[in-house]
């Protein structure tokens, strides 16, 4: 079983939808929860950190599920700018675990 | 500031060759981190170091030497090519710990023939 696991995808949606991404993790002593967005041949950045209390950017949404160990990102109304590459990533002591990401395609 | 950069962006080896990659960080960050990036999976931690003159073995460091004799400096060598190391390669750094924020570099695409 990988660390963190995510569903490739790809997600086709159209402008203005909702949608969300699940992400698991194995280690239950896993300590810190991110989601980066990757966009096609660049770098990845930092998109939010993900807290117990569940933390909200904008559009964007970010939950942890400790009990079930599983992350969640939803992104509201979506824009053909959010078309990326989103990467779970899951940190315990000096080990940093990513997923290898869902693809999002967003339609006009 | 740069952030994060990268040398080379590209590179083409034959196998057996040798060749180092320079990753060059302007934000005082301690800790840097050498990832390798294949289709379909994760990236994976080659090797990283957690201050000037620390280096440490991460999830897939076989094939790889690093050393990180300046602070802002991170090189990550690979001493004989192999097809099996064509892959993209990131440079990343944080401020003090795996628990902040990682900043990447652009990557640097190497193929080995």
């Amino acid at each position: 079983r990988k660390e963190v696991e995510q569903d490739p995808g790809p997600f086709n949606v159209p402008e203005g939808a909702t949608v969300a991404f699940n992400c698991t993790y194995s280690n239950s002593a896993s300590q810190s929860f991110f989601w980066y967005r990757q966009d096609c041949r660049k770098e990845p950045k930092l998109l939010m950190s993900v807290y117990s209390s569940g933390n909200e950017d904008g559009r964007f949404t970010a939950q942890l599920n400790r009990a079930s160990q599983y992350i969640s990102l939803l992104i509201r109304d979506s824009k053909l700018s959010d078309s990326a590459t989103y990467l779970c990533v899951v940190t315990l002591a000096f080990k940093t675990i990513f997923g290898a990401g869902t693809r999002l395609f967003v339609k006009a | 500031n740069a952030g994060v950069t990268q040398t080379p962006k590209f590179r083409v080896l034959k196998t057996g060759q040798s060749m180092t990659l320079l990753c060059a960080q302007d934000m005082n960050h301690e800790y840097m981190y050498w990832y390798r990036q294949d289709p379909g999976m994760g990236l994976r931690l080659i090797h990283y170091s957690v201050g000037e003159g620390t280096t440490a073995k991460g999830e897939v460091p076989d094939g790889y030497n690093v050393s990180r004799l300046k602070k802002q400096n991170f090189l990550l060598g690979l001493e004989s090519a192999a097809p099996s190391q064509t892959s993209v390669y990131f440079c990343a750094s944080s401020y003090y710990s795996a628990y902040n924020e990682q900043f990447f570099g652009p990557g640097t695409r190497l193929t080995v023939l």
